[in-house]
């Protein structure tokens, strides 16, 4: 089976500085990786996915996300975040060739202006 | 751009009622899945259907959840005697392809359980 582990349920950050996200994950089998972004009365909206292919994934709004199989992680970073950020970000995991998502406790990010 | 719709928004029931929760995925879309998030936890699977049947579910589905695929673009859940503790937001979304792993999810239906 597989887990999520988010360690950070909140990140306050200053508007224009950068931010990570931290996610955990474990798994016996290959997996995919994904990230996304709940906005306030929102569904989850898909920032970015690892399937394959280069560790570094790029996604939307400015999102990035390195894949490490070593160390079993895949953080999202911003280098310059927005007040528009603010949200609830929502690390998950498959197995491949499945869609059955298990999705980490989520990270509020509050960004300050 | 195609989205997955979900009705209603919100929903206050009373305890032992029965609720049915619709979804209209996206049009060519061939996996569908429900969700569920009690208030301040993860979001967890519940169900997977594919080809008008249950392809996988949860411990979380028992017998009292149902899902059906009434008339080709509906998809719907049903909780046939609600608990207090079924008060959740549920999500359902869809995919396409099962090997692209992108699932697509509506907006949620909030359920709450008196």
């Amino acid at each position: 089976a597989q887990s999520v582990t988010q360690l950070d349920s909140q990140v306050p950050v200053f508007e224009e500085a950068p931010v990570e996200l931290r996610c955990n994950y474990s798994s016996s089998v290959s997996v995919y990786l994904f990230w996304y972004v709940q906005y306030p009365n929102q569904g989850l909206q898909l920032l970015l996915k690892y399937l394959s292919g280069s560790t570094l994934v790029k996604g939307i709004n400015g999102f990035e996300a390195e894949f490490n199989k070593s160390q079993t992680s895949f953080h999202l970073r911003k280098p310059s975040v927005h007040i528009s950020d603010t949200a609830e970000y929502f690390c998950a995991v498959s197995q491949t060739g499945a869609n059955n998502l298990f999705f980490g406790t989520g990270t509020r990010l509050t960004v300050i202006p | 751009e195609p989205e997955v719709t979900q009705t209603p928004s919100h929903q206050v029931t009373q305890m032992g009622q029965e609720v049915i929760l619709r979804c209209v995925p996206i049009s060519n879309h061939l996996y569908f899945y429900w969700y569920r998030q009690i208030l301040g936890q993860k979001v967890e699977f519940l169900v997977s259907f594919y080809n008008n049947e249950i392809s996988e579910k949860s411990e979380i589905f028992d017998d009292q959840f149902s899902v059906e695929r009434p008339d080709g673009s509906n998809f719907t859940l049903k909780i046939r005697s609600t608990k207090l503790e079924d008060s959740a937001m549920y999500f359902c979304a869809s995919v396409k392809d099962r090997f692209n792993g992108e699932l697509f999810f509506g907006e949620g239906s909030r359920l709450t359980v008196l």
